[in-house]
């Protein structure tokens, strides 16, 4: 089945800083979702992105299908943006939505 | 806006009791799922459907069973609760796959099994 690897697992940064986080996943991906889930638990999608590159405020995503990655790509970092942020994939042969393992980013002040 | 519902936001079950989540969806959505969350771990997926009157296993279906009685309604059901699925519940909708795959969540359901 789909295997999907998120890296770095945790990542400490200094307010200010850019932020990289990556997806890898083993099977060619029909559909690619990014999501923030705060401290608390709720889950809000960041991008729907299964190929090519999306912008939203300070966030970029960048999704290379035939590689089988994606990233995610936070700049001028805020502590509000501290929490865990998740990759879902899903196969072209199932309908399937599988999520990563996750990174869980602090921003310090 | 995608609106998914989710009911109870939270309960407390005890062992070997039956326990129903329920989810909810009106926007016409063909796709729903459930998945679990344990304490600072990511989500795993336990059943879907994408279709009424139909369910799909996901990749932990053991000790869980789902219902689909109409396109907006999707159920999870513990027959007999154990110790170990305390754990948050996520029910998402999506319209389709490929450019339409898009996930909505609902707010979860915290369940405590005890």
């Amino acid at each position: 089945g789909q295997q999907v690897q998120q890296s770095p697992a945790s990542l400490v940064l200094q307010e200010g800083e850019n932020a990289e986080l990556q997806c890898n996943f083993s099977s060619t991906a029909t559909r690619l979702q990014w999501f923030y889930q705060h401290p608390g638990g709720r889950l809000v999608s960041l991008f729907y992105n299964p190929s090519g590159t999306k912008h939203t405020g300070r966030l970029t995503s960048t999704t290379v299908t035939n590689e089988r990655r994606s990233s995610l790509h936070i700049s001028s970092s805020q502590t509000t943006d501290s929490g865990t942020y998740f990759c879902a994939i899903a196969s072209s042969n199932t309908n399937k939505v599988v999520f990563g393992t996750g990174t869980r980013l602090q921003v310090l002040p | 806006e995608a609106a998914v519902t989710q009911s109870p936001r939270s309960k407390v079950a005890v062992t070997g009791g039956k326990v129903t989540l329920s989810c909810h969806q009106t926007n016409n959505h063909d796709y729903m799922y459930w998945y679990r969350q344990d304490t600072g771990h990511g989500l795993r997926l336990i059943h879907y459907s994408y279709v009424a009157d139909s369910t799909e296993k996901g990749d932990i279906p053991d000790g869980y069973k789902a219902s689909r009685p109409s396109q907006e309604n999707f159920s999870l059901i513990l027959e007999l609760a154990s110790l170990s699925q305390t754990a948050v519940y996520f029910c998402a909708s999506s319209p389709g796959g490929g450019d339409t795959g898009q996930l909505y969540f609902g707010e979860g359901s915290k369940l405590t099994v005890l």
